[in-house]
């Protein structure tokens, strides 16, 4: 089985431009859950998506953002970027069945964002 | 707030021998647990679930443990090899859905 895929792997952007970045989580995964990751503030969270609605909300700006499709694959947008934005992107997948959330997590190998 | 700490932030050992990774967390109603490993540059690793209703889990050389009471666990790895060689994540589930908290890591270095 796949594991989860991230695209595109690495994105160079300047200030005030916009990013989107994409998540595909393993077959038959209906979670996704998207984590920011620098050297100064380890890995935090941004959000989580469970069939199309989004679960779980972590403490970043508006200008983050994420979406959940059908096929539950997932983006996230980045808008205004900042120089601080300059992180590594990953995005976690997990089963979920029935709304259950004791499961392990598998995560994708990431997005290196670098803004200029 | 949930927060995760674990201690120590690095650490160096010759290769063969056993050692202990320790995570804390100050909120005791989680979950689960999950232990990460962390290559250089790249994604999570999942190592090891612990529920909360469990005392530990193990897989191979690893064996991790749960004393949700005391907001404790800890990572053994037994006959340490170069390959361990990685950062290692604990993370805390602690409400309802997948939203982690992780602490900072330690940076294992296993030297042949």
């Amino acid at each position: 089985k796949a594991g989860v895929t991230q695209t595109p792997r690495y994105l160079i952007k300047t200030r005030g431009q916009q990013v989107t970045l994409s998540c595909s989580p393993i077959s038959g995964h209906r979670s996704v859950s998207w984590y920011q990751q620098t050297p100064g503030q380890g890995l935090q969270f941004l959000f989580e998506y469970f069939s199309e609605t989004q679960r779980n909300k972590g403490n970043f700006p508006g200008r983050f953002s994420g979406r959940q499709f059908s096929n539950s694959r997932s983006e996230m947008n980045v808008s205004t970027l900042e120089l601080g934005d300059s992180a590594l992107y990953l995005c976690a997948s997990s089963f979920s069945s029935g709304g259950a959330w004791q499961e392990t997590q598998y995560f994708g190998p990431g997005t290196r964002l670098l803004v200029l | 707030k949930q927060e995760v700490t674990q201690i120590p932030a690095a650490l160096s050992v010759p290769e063969g021998e056993n050692l202990v990774l320790n995570c804390s967390f100050t909120d005791s109603a989680i979950y689960n647990l999950q232990w990460f490993r962390q290559d250089p540059g790249k994604g999570l690793t999942s190592l090891l679930l612990i529920q909360s209703s469990q005392r530990e889990q193990t897989s191979g050389r690893l064996n991790a443990s749960l004393d949700k009471s005391s907001g404790r666990s800890t990572l053994y790895i037994a006959a340490s090899q170069p390959g361990d060689s990685a950062t290692y994540l604990c993370a805390v589930n602690d409400n309802a859905g997948n939203m982690l908290t992780f602490g900072g890591g330690t940076r294992l270095m296993v030297k042949p």
